[in-house]
């Protein structure tokens, strides 16, 4: 099992559309969460950190379920400019940021 | 305030050759992060550096190897290049050593073998 896993998509939505992308870790000892944004040929940037919580940043929210071992991230309200790549990345103590290979998403008008 | 710079921007080599690549981290930033993202591969970690010293290192054979410079810049080396090397080298930086810090990353570096 990959350590980290993601639906590699792609998701493609119309404007408007509420879209949810979903995680599996398979490592229980993770301590932290994130959601980076990767442009097309650019660096990732952090989006969100996870918290268990679950946390809210505008039309973002994020999930963390420790149980099942899931993330997840939910967009409402699609821009044209949330078309990207949305690597979910998790951090095992003691070692560095373990990517999935990413989650591509396509909003049309 | 400046981000992650790296340099250069675009790399082509042979195989077998040697490459440099440079990282300087935000300022105030101690610990430098490589990663390699290889074309239909997720972001894969090379090396971490804190303080001058090698943290931890990545399944990568030993002609990846780096430094860290007392500025806290970084550079990685990987020698006798092979083709799969071909990738787009990405550089992080965070505050410290605590891993839930936010790591900011470079623009990258990419690396053509030909």
């Amino acid at each position: 099992r990959k350590e980290v896993e993601q639906d590699p998509g792609p998701f493609n939505v119309p404007e408007g559309a509420t879209v949810a992308f979903n995680c599996t870790y398979s490592n229980s000892a993770s301590q932290s969460f994130f959601w980076y944004r990767q442009d097309c040929r650019k660096e990732p940037k952090l989006l969100m950190s996870v918290y268990s919580s679950g946390n809210e940043d505008g039309r973002f929210t994020a999930q963390l379920n420790r149980a099942s071992q899931y993330i997840s991230l939910l967009i409402r309200d699609s821009k044209l400019s949330d078309s990207a790549t949305y690597l979910c990345v998790v951090n095992q103590a003691g070692t560095a940021l373990i990517f999935g290979k990413g989650t591509t998403l396509s909003v049309s008008s | 305030e400046a981000g992650v710079t790296q340099s250069p921007t675009h790399l082509i080599k042979t195989r077998g050759q040697q490459a440099t690549l440079r990282c300087s981290p935000i300022s105030g930033h101690t610990s430098v992060y490589w990663y390699q993202q290889a074309l239909g591969l997720g972001l894969q970690f090379l090396l971490w550096y804190d303080e001058g010293e090698e943290r931890n290192r990545g399944n990568f054979p030993p002609r990846f190897s780096g430094r860290q410079f007392p500025n806290y810049s970084s550079e990685l080396n990987v020698n006798a290049l092979e083709l799969e090397d071909s990738a787009l080298y990405l550089c992080a930086s965070s505050p410290g050593t605590t891993l839930t810090d936010t790591q900011y990353f470079g623009p990258g570096t990419r690396l053509t073998v030909l």
